[in-house]
């Protein structure tokens, strides 16, 4: 059954870079027809879309985000990483990584399943 | 970006009962629509995709339906590990946005 672990700093100062990973297991990250992407959620909040990444390297984000987001992918380790730039007290949340279902070419569809544990990320100095 | 409006933001209800949960669309999104479950502290779970598929491994009480941008997600029989918080979430147009949730309360 395929695996979801996110790992990364659970503090990071204002203006910096915030940096996490996704390690896949029990599955490969490099099969076509998913997607890999970020979730996350504030602190007593609903669920924000960040973006996605295909095992090609093809991404698609959030424009609320694109400016300071950047979702990487590395086959031969079988994880995929998130960064988020400039961050600022805001950006505290829950971020969960997950297997998107969406295709490859069309838009429309897709579904977010499994999804890691999420790791917690709080913006303070 | 489309908005999704979930309704009502929160109800109580009893182990038996029959729920149901409401999802509008701000425009059409045919039948892409999906439906989770959290409960506390926990990741989101898949429970309903494109508006009236059941994710194996989840319970028959768990049904979808709608199309266009008014969806229903009903629990037939309310269990006690129902009670969670439900979002509905569309996959028609990039962002993807998630509803603000209902959260199924014990009465």
């Amino acid at each position: 059954q395929l695996q979801l672990q996110e790992s990364g700093p659970g503090l990071v100062n204002p203006s910096e870079t915030l940096s996490l990973t996704c390690s896949v297991s029990s599955g490969s990250i490099n099969s076509r027809g998913y997607y890999w992407g970020w979730i996350r959620q504030p602190p007593g909040k609903g669920l924000e879309w960040i973006g996605g990444i295909y095992y090609s390297g093809s991404t698609y984000y959030n424009p609320s985000l694109k400016s300071r987001v950047t979702i990487s992918i590395d086959t031969s380790k079988n994880h995929f990483s998130l960064r988020l730039s400039s961050v600022t007290a805001a950006d505290t949340a829950v971020y969960y990584c997950v297997r998107d279902t969406r295709h490859s070419t069309y838009e429309a569809g897709g579904w977010f399943d499994p999804w890691g544990q999420g790791t917690p990320v709080t913006v303070s100095s | 970006d489309i908005q999704m409006t979930q309704s009502p933001s929160s109800l109580s209800a009893s182990v038996g009962d029959r729920v149901t949960l409401t999802c509008r669309a701000s425009q059409t999104i045919s039948s892409y629509l999906n439906w989770y479950q959290q409960k506390p502290g926990k990741a989101p779970k898949l429970l309903i995709y494109v508006a009236s598929n059941l994710q194996s491994g989840v319970p028959s009480r768990f049904s979808g339906s709608g199309s266009g941008t008014d969806f229903t997600l009903t629990i037939s029989s309310l269990q006690p590990e129902d009670f969670a918080t439900y979002y509905c979430q569309q996959s028609y147009r990039t962002p993807r946005t998630f509803g603000q949730g209902t959260k199924v309360e014990i009465k």
